[in-house]
């Protein structure tokens, strides 16, 4: 199975920081990677697809980038509701992996 | 409004069996993959299955963790997708999630998940 390897695994941080989350696969996936947004007891919500496409109704001050293995999420200007889990996932082979998260919390 | 709303959930001991459901609304179930992930307490996200639709004969893939044990079914007439579990592991507790899938450049991507329903496998 392809490894998802997210850093950091947790990170704190304020209102309007700029925050940037890093996820390597062990071997290359092209842009076939997803964001995900997690927020306790909820469900996971899609940010970003195909690793640099916004979904629709996201804020725009996510972004992602990257291709073949590695890939960042960047929240440009954090906001109170933007603490969260974040999660990434490859689709690119089977199983459907996702990386161990990364942790927003408040400074 | 896209809807999933999965059901079946709950206390089972070592070696059960389950059954869960996702009642899907608001879009045409019938043209979509669908998929399981499940979440085990306090831990991140696995992916579990994957249904394909009735353009790919409703063709399954699994996680190698469930592979065997789990089957994946969708009933297109009922809006429902399936996870039959089977012979269920201490470690197959978690809340298991129902999402959709939509298609982008050969590949489909979860946009809409039901909230969960929590197994839970003890004696």
């Amino acid at each position: 199975d392809i490894q998802l390897t997210q850093s950091p695994s947790f990170l704190s941080a304020s209102v309007g920081d700029r925050v940037t989350i890093t996820c390597r696969a062990s071997q290359g996936i092209s842009s076939y990677l997803a964001w995900y947004q997690q927020k306790p007891g909820k469900a996971p919500k899609l940010l970003i697809y195909a690793a640099s496409t916004l979904q629709s109704g996201v804020p725009s001050r996510f972004s992602g980038s990257g291709s073949g293995t590695e890939f960042t999420l960047t929240i440009s200007s954090l906001q109170p509701e933007d603490f969260a889990t974040y999660y990434c996932q490859q689709l690119n082979y089977y199983a459907l992996t996702f990386g161990g998260g990364t942790k927003v919390e408040i400074k | 409004e896209v809807q999933l709303v999965e059901s079946g959930g709950g206390l089972v001991q070592p070696g059960g069996s389950l059954r869960l459901s996702c009642a899907a609304s608001g879009f045409t179930f019938s043209d979509h993959y669908m998929e399981w992930v499940r979440q085990a307490p306090g831990k991140g996200l696995e992916w579990v299955g994957r249904s394909r639709n009735k353009t790919r004969s409703y063709t399954t893939e699994y996680a190698a963790s469930v592979k065997g044990r789990f089957t994946i079914s969708r009933d297109d007439s009922k809006n429902s997708l399936y996870l039959q579990m089977n012979s269920l592991k201490t470690e197959d507790t978690a809340v298991y999630y129902c999402t959709r899938s939509f298609y982008v450049n050969t590949v489909f991507y979860s946009d809409s998940w039901g909230q969960g329903t929590l197994v839970t496998v003890s004696s």
